[in-house]
């Protein structure tokens, strides 16, 4: 089946830095989502990239699905950034998502 | 504003009972999923739901089972919990065709003791 790889498994950075995070998939997918998984547990939606650039505020990421990998980008990074991202990938046709491992960052004040 | 909603949000319950998660989404989306998320192994889908009357076994199903009698609801039944079913259960949904990003409720954590 598909495999999901996240990148690092965890990264510690100080308030302020900037990171990069990376998913990378072994198949054709239709479409890939970023979550964010606050301390609380709570999934929140980050971007929905099949393709292409997006950004919002301080976050942006990129898909590049004919080379399958997505970039997702945390600059002036906050202590509220911590916690853990997933990637997320939809298999063509069948709206069911596969999710990576995740990345855990902490960001130190 | 539209929105998922579990219930409880947290459970004890003993080895053997039957237990029953309730999910419940305004999105009016056709697409509902159950996951489950563990250490070490991220989420793992165990149901899903195409449309009501719909149901299929998803990478973990062993153990549960669902039911779809409306478009807003998909209980998730464990028919005899195992302390293997210890866990933090989510539930999903999404729209068909282009508008197919997954939107979570908070989750319910489950103990079996």
């Amino acid at each position: 089946g598909i495999q999901v790889e996240q990148s690092p498994p965890d990264l510690i950075l100080q308030e302020g830095a900037n990171s990069t995070l990376r998913c990378n998939f072994s198949d054709s997918v239709n479409n890939l989502q970023w979550f964010h998984q606050n301390p609380w547990g709570q999934l929140i939606n980050l971007f929905y990239i099949p393709s292409g650039t997006k950004q919002n505020g301080r976050l942006s990421a990129t898909t590049v699905a004919t080379e399958r990998y997505s970039l997702l980008y945390i600059s002036s990074s906050q202590t509220t950034d911590s916690g853990v991202y997933f990637c997320a990938v939809d298999l063509s046709g069948t709206y069911k998502y596969i999710f990576g491992t995740g990345t855990r960052l902490k960001v130190l004040a | 504003d539209a929105e998922i909603t579990q219930s409880p949000r947290h459970k004890i319950t003993e080895t053997g009972r039957q237990v029953t998660l309730a999910c419940h989404q305004t999105w009016n989306h056709n697409n509902m999923f159950w996951y489950r998320q563990d250490l070490g192994h991220g989420l793992r889908l165990i149901h899903y739901s195409y449309g009501v009357q719909d149901t299929n076994k998803g990478e973990v199903s062993d153990g549960y089972s669902v039911s779809r009698s409306n478009t807003e609801d998909l209980p998730l039944t464990l028919e005899s919990a195992a302390s293997s079913q210890t866990s933090v259960y989510f539930c999903a949904s999404s729209g068909s065709g282009s508008l197919n990003e997954q939107f979570f409720g908070p989750g319910t954590r489950l103990t079996v003791l």
